[in-house]
């Protein structure tokens, strides 16, 4: 059964911090994606990586950077966290060589920043 | 670019009574569709895509849809509606070609089956 695991369901944090969220996949999926979904927006792409250590924005990328370090793992970070990325947090992944493929999502991350 | 438009944000439904989701979409190119489901505190899992042929796409736990080119939809369709079915709905389209082409998701629907 393919699998994507996000490193925390929940998550409370302070303005200011730096906060990294990590998602793990073991289908050997080349592409992988963060987004983040709030009510009325659905989701929204905010860095997506093709390879490892490869990466390209997405549309909401401002206070946002991201690492692919390995094929598997990809991590979201916020520098310095803030009121306004209180929000779910979705990572998935796909076959990069696969035109028709879905992509695979992880349970998600509902982060908090106060 | 592409598009995607779900009009309904919520569509409430009684148990065991039939229940369509709306989606249309946009796109200058052939496209992908998909629909996902979202469980209460939960990911995205695929429900059903088009990808070509056959424009009635049949998916899991019941749920159809009707790809229609000339009206650019994609709705969703299931005939009689359970209490599990209760979830957000997530209509998307992709672009054809290889490598990464963007998805775009709909603002989702939220299907609520009252007992």
């Amino acid at each position: 059964d393919v699998k994507v695991t996000q490193s925390s369901r929940y998550l409370v944090k302070r303005t200011g911090e730096k906060v990294f969220l990590e998602c793990v996949q073991d289908m050997d999926h080349e592409n992988m994606f963060w987004y983040r979904q709030d009510p009325g927006l659905g989701l929204r792409l905010i860095y997506f990586s093709y390879d490892v250590k490869m990466k390209e924005k997405g549309d909401i990328p401002e206070g946002y950077s991201v690492s692919r370090e390995k094929k598997e793992r990809f991590s979201l970070i916020l520098e310095s966290a803030s009121t306004n990325q209180t929000s779910m947090y979705l990572c998935a992944s796909s076959h990069r060589h696969r035109e028709e493929e879905t992509q695979y999502f992880g349970p998600g991350t509902r982060l908090l920043v106060l | 670019a592409q598009s995607v438009t779900q009009l309904d944000s919520q569509v409430p439904v009684f148990e065991e009574a039939p229940v369509e989701l709306r989606c249309n979409y946009s796109s200058s190119v052939s496209v992908y569709l998909f629909w996902y489901v979202q469980y209460p505190n939960q990911g995205l899992q695929l429900l059903l895509k088009y990808l070509s042929g056959s424009t009635l796409v049949k998916g899991i736990n019941g749920f159809e849809a009707e790809f229609n080119k000339s009206q650019t939809s994609f709705h969703l369709r299931k005939p009689s509606v359970h209490i599990s079915d209760t979830a957000e709905y997530f209509c998307a389209v992709k672009g054809p070609g290889g490598g990464y082409q963007k998805v775009t998701f709909g603002t989702g629907t939220k299907l609520q089956v009252i007992p």
